[in-house]
């Protein structure tokens, strides 16, 4: 069954402007991740936070994790039309399972130049 | 290319006919996963190997479906008496331990 759960299901911004996707899922995690997916294609990692972790930074992407409300965002700075793509949040459970990787529906990303 | 590679990319196929599907894990991963995307969806895991032993099946996984990885190198999917439900992208997966998992560029079946 699918864990996470993006919000909004689809956004659509002006190049420039920032992008913020949010996730919640249900049990305790070791890590979430998020993932990337043009149409059509395979998904690409982008960045993963771990439980104990409350910020990360990588480039114009931030993320964010409450564990208490066990939700995160996914926040893309500057967007460009090359970021318009689908956003996945993927979380890995703590405990048994551990190894596999549960995503949400995902965010539809359109970037309009 | 050092990457997950997947093949066919792309498959048709009539319903009842069997498929198989390979994967090319990252060549130092010893973890290797699939996982299943239909249209509007995120991707569903399907099972897992780590190194030859496949460790878990999902319930997605019926009686028709089989995974192998000989050597705990490359794997493959097979699907019998494909349906028309099987349609759907089908992705490959591999990490080192319990590492990121990096994905391939998935295989999309059809099932006509």
């Amino acid at each position: 069954s699918q864990q996470g759960e993006e919000d909004p299901q689809a956004l659509s911004i002006q190049e420039g402007e920032n992008a913020t996707m949010n996730c919640s899922y249900k049990t305790s995690i070791n890590n979430l991740q998020w993932y990337r997916q043009n149409s059509g294609r395979g998904l690409v990692h982008l960045i993963l936070i771990r439980s104990n972790e409350r910020e990360k930074h990588s480039g114009r992407l931030r993320v964010t994790l409450d564990t208490s409300k066990k939700s995160s965002s996914l926040l893309i700075t500057a967007s460009r039309a090359a970021d318009t793509a689908s956003y996945f949040c993927a979380v890995k459970r703590s405990g048994g399972s551990n190894y596999k990787l549960t995503f949400g529906k995902g965010t539809l990303l359109t970037v309009n130049p | 290319d050092t990457g997950v590679s997947q093949n066919p990319r792309h498959k048709i196929t009539k319903r009842g006919q069997n498929v198989t599907f390979r994967c090319d894990p990252i060549s130092e991963h010893n973890r290797l996963y699939w996982y299943r995307q239909t249209l509007g969806q995120g991707p569903e895991f399907l099972t897992y190997f780590q190194n030859e032993a496949q460790l878990e099946k999902s319930r997605l996984l019926s009686d028709r479906f089989s995974a192998e990885r000989p050597k705990g190198s490359f794997s493959t999917l097979e699907i019998q008496r494909t349906e028309q439900g099987d349609s759907a992208m089908y992705l490959c997966a591999s990490s080192l331990e319990v590492y990121e998992q990096y994905f391939g560029p998935g295989t999309r079946l059809t099932v006509t």
